[in-house]
């Protein structure tokens, strides 16, 4: 049975930086990559950036360069984000997700973390 | 970046009625990579559609997704009370990889 459990919520004051992790279990944590989506409070979902857990290579979205780093440790099926010189409207919930590398559903976030809640402020 | 704009905002049926939600893309979806989602409330989202027509595991076949280019539709056809939640679409075909503002569906 597949399982995406995130760590808890969070509190941060506006500079400080945040760390998640996304533990998997229940498949094989090479055959998917991680993605990371975030949704502030009344706004839609937004992509944040994703790696492949096989080769470890990580793509951002253009907003969070340079303040977020994404990684995995294979042998602790985790992916981590972490997320920089935070702001206030950083606030908002931030999922993980698994996506297949090959095979049925390319591309497309088959299963979702609980996620978790990050709030941003002073 | 791709803008998807999904109608309407939300839908009101009665149990064993058709929903058919709309998802237009701001531009061409490269490979027709599009998904559909369903979030409850407190729930992670549960992928039901991929590639705009291709059935998640688990997914009921009176859930259908169709469309192509810059015009989807998710169809759900005898809606039941597990219906009621809120549906976003996705494109993933382009990036970055963008989401739709979501259609709520309540059942009456």
């Amino acid at each position: 049975q597949v399982h995406l459990v995130q760590s808890g919520a969070e509190v941060k004051k506006p500079g400080a930086s945040v760390t998640l992790s996304c533990k998997a279990s229940g498949y094989s944590f090479t055959d998917y990559a991680i993605h990371w989506v975030r949704q502030a409070p009344g706004q839609r979902l937004e992509w944040v950036g994703w790696i492949n857990a096989a080769n470890g290579n990580a793509k951002y979205s253009q907003k969070f360069q340079g303040r977020l780093t994404i990684t995995r440790d294979t042998s602790a099926t985790t992916a981590y984000m972490v997320l920089g010189s935070l702001r206030p409207e950083d606030t908002a919930v931030y999922y993980c997700a698994r996506v297949p590398l090959f095979g049925v559903a390319l591309g497309a976030f088959d299963f979702w973390a609980q996620g978790t809640m990050i709030t941003v402020s002073s | 970046e791709i803008v998807l704009t999904q109608s309407p905002d939300s839908l009101s049926l009665s149990p064993g009625e058709r929903a058919t939600l709309s998802c237009r893309a701001s531009q061409s979806i490269n490979s027709n990579y599009l998904a559909w989602y369903q979030q409850k409330p407190g729930q992670a989202p549960r992928l039901l559609i991929y590639e705009a027509s291709g059935r998640a595991a688990g997914v009921p076949d009176r859930v259908s997704g169709s469309g192509s280019g810059t015009d989807f539709v998710l169809t759900i056809s005898g809606l039941e009370p597990e219906d009621s939640a809120v549906y976003f679409c996705q494109q993933y075909g382009n990036s970055p990889r963008t989401f739709g503002q979501g259609t709520r569906i309540e059942i009456k």
